[in-house]
């Protein structure tokens, strides 16, 4: 049980455009999710805190109108880089809670040329 | 401020012998400690958590202890097998908190 799906598992876009990425819980509802970026060899940053309904928290110093946060629904949080640059290559992780424990998704590789 | 720090940042042990990863945290009063395994290009995944009100969990053959008094916690795995190879991160929630703060984590090779 507790499983998170994220789609697509890569991508890559050019610098300027937009990309969307889909967090679903499959097997529970998942009343908060959570975004994070990990770089190489590093730990796993926390960009934001989504609740269903709500607006998403973001952490200090990440730009709340470049990294789009919607969670409509208990299944299903959405994470859009806006404008992206290559500086935003990274890997994404989502996570959703269940009761109080955080299950994450398998990760999308974003690469902007 | 909420801090987690994770030793060593790698460890090398031979087959069959036990691994000790330690994290210590500065909230006194965090309440949940959860450990996740990360292999190469995945997400997380959980292998054991514990509880503020509890010392010492285990799970065949890993297991994760709690000193409240020292404010560290720590994960042991013993039998170690190759496919423990990955990188492990410890994680505390502090009190109040929906979020979870991360050590720096512990790169873990099984030598066979």
């Amino acid at each position: 049980g507790a499983v998170v799906s994220q789609h697509p598992s890569w991508v890559i876009c050019k610098s300027g455009t937009s990309v969307k990425i889909e967090c679903r819980s499959l097997d529970f509802q998942a009343t908060t999710m959570f975004w994070y970026r990990q770089f190489p060899k590093q730990s796993l940053m926390l960009m934001a805190t989504s609740n269903e309904g709500s607006k998403a928290t973001y952490e200090q110093g990440v730009e709340k109108d470049k990294f789009l946060i919607n969670h409509a629904s208990l299944t299903l949080s959405t994470l859009t880089v806006t404008s992206a640059h290559p500086e935003d290559s990274s890997f994404y992780i989502c996570s959703g809670q269940s009761q109080e424990t955080q299950y994450f998704g398998p990760g999308t590789r974003l690469l902007v040329l | 401020g909420e801090n987690v720090e994770q030793h060593p940042s790698t460890l090398s042990v031979q087959e069959g012998d036990s691994a000790v990863i330690k994290c210590t945290y500065s909230d006194s009063a965090s309440n949940y400690f959860p450990w996740y395994k990360q292999e190469l290009g995945k997400g997380p995944q959980l292998i054991i958590d514990i509880r503020s009100n509890v010392g010492e969990k285990k799970d065949q053959r890993i297991a994760v202890t709690l000193n409240k008094t020292a404010k560290h916690f720590s994960l042991h795995i013993t039998e170690t097998q190759p496919e423990d190879s990955a990188v492990y991160f410890c994680a505390a929630r502090f009190q109040g908190a929906q979020k979870l703060v991360f050590g720096q984590g512990t790169r873990l090779t099984i030598n066979p």
